[in-house]
């Protein structure tokens, strides 16, 4: 059925070291592609988005582009910080049927140290 | 600036009450929806609505339930709570549902004991 699947964690960097969150979806259809952080006691806030293949979503640093070939939306940095420490979350969502809803994977906790 | 606000924070319920989970928004958005969170299964779907007066059964509703009557609110109601519904509750609203992301509250944090 329709998923998302993401690598599990934690992930453990060092302070200024390349990131990659992989994630590959199963949808029908033509979805958007999503990726939420979360950080402690927070709810989860937009962190990027792309609607169609080979868009690239970007924000903060972070980027990800929409494969369709791979169904695949890897979420990367160049250079993360300790402040980028949270959980993230790769979703997949439609406009139609279902409610609109948006379909989860089950989070990346990443952990940046000094 | 409020977005999306859900009320209380933090509750301890004994197994078998009954309460309220409030959520509001402030951004005319049609489409809201509830999520659980637990550990290692990240958000599923309990409710959701696609406008006032319109919910629907998500993948988990089991011992939920909800309404919807004004826009702005989207409460959800747990019957006779369960150890099995201690969990965090996401209330979320979008303007456009899937295709372009929702908007997340705070999150409420549940336990039953």
């Amino acid at each position: 059925g329709d998923s998302v699947t993401q690598m599990e964690g934690p992930v453990t960097l060092s302070e200024e070291a390349f990131l990659t969150i992989n994630c590959t979806y199963t949808a029908t259809g033509y979805p958007s592609l999503f990726w939420y952080v979360q950080y402690p006691g927070e709810g989860l806030q937009l962190l990027l988005k792309a609607t169609k293949a080979d868009d690239k979503g970007s924000n903060k640093g972070f980027e990800a582009t929409y494969r369709k070939e791979t169904t695949s939306f890897h979420l990367e940095k160049g250079s993360v910080q300790v402040s980028d420490s949270a959980v993230y979350f790769c979703a997949w969502g439609e406009g139609t049927g279902g409610g609109n809803k948006l379909t989860f994977g089950t989070g990346t906790q990443l952990k940046v140290e000094l | 600036n409020a977005g999306v606000t859900q009320t209380p924070k933090f509750q301890v319920l004994k197994t078998g009450q009954s309460m309220t989970l409030q959520c509001a928004q402030d951004m005319n958005h049609e489409y809201m929806s509830w999520y659980r969170q637990d550990p290692g299964m990240g958000l599923r779907l309990i409710h959701y609505s696609v406008g006032a007066g319109i919910t629907d059964q998500g993948e988990v509703p089991n011992g939920y339930n909800v309404s919807r009557s004004t826009t702005e609110d989207f409460p959800l109601r747990l019957l006779s709570a369960a150890p099995s519904q201690t969990s965090v509750y996401f209330c979320a609203s979008s303007y456009s549902g899937g295709r372009y992301g929702y908007t997340f509250g705070s999150g409420t944090r549940l336990t039953v004991v």
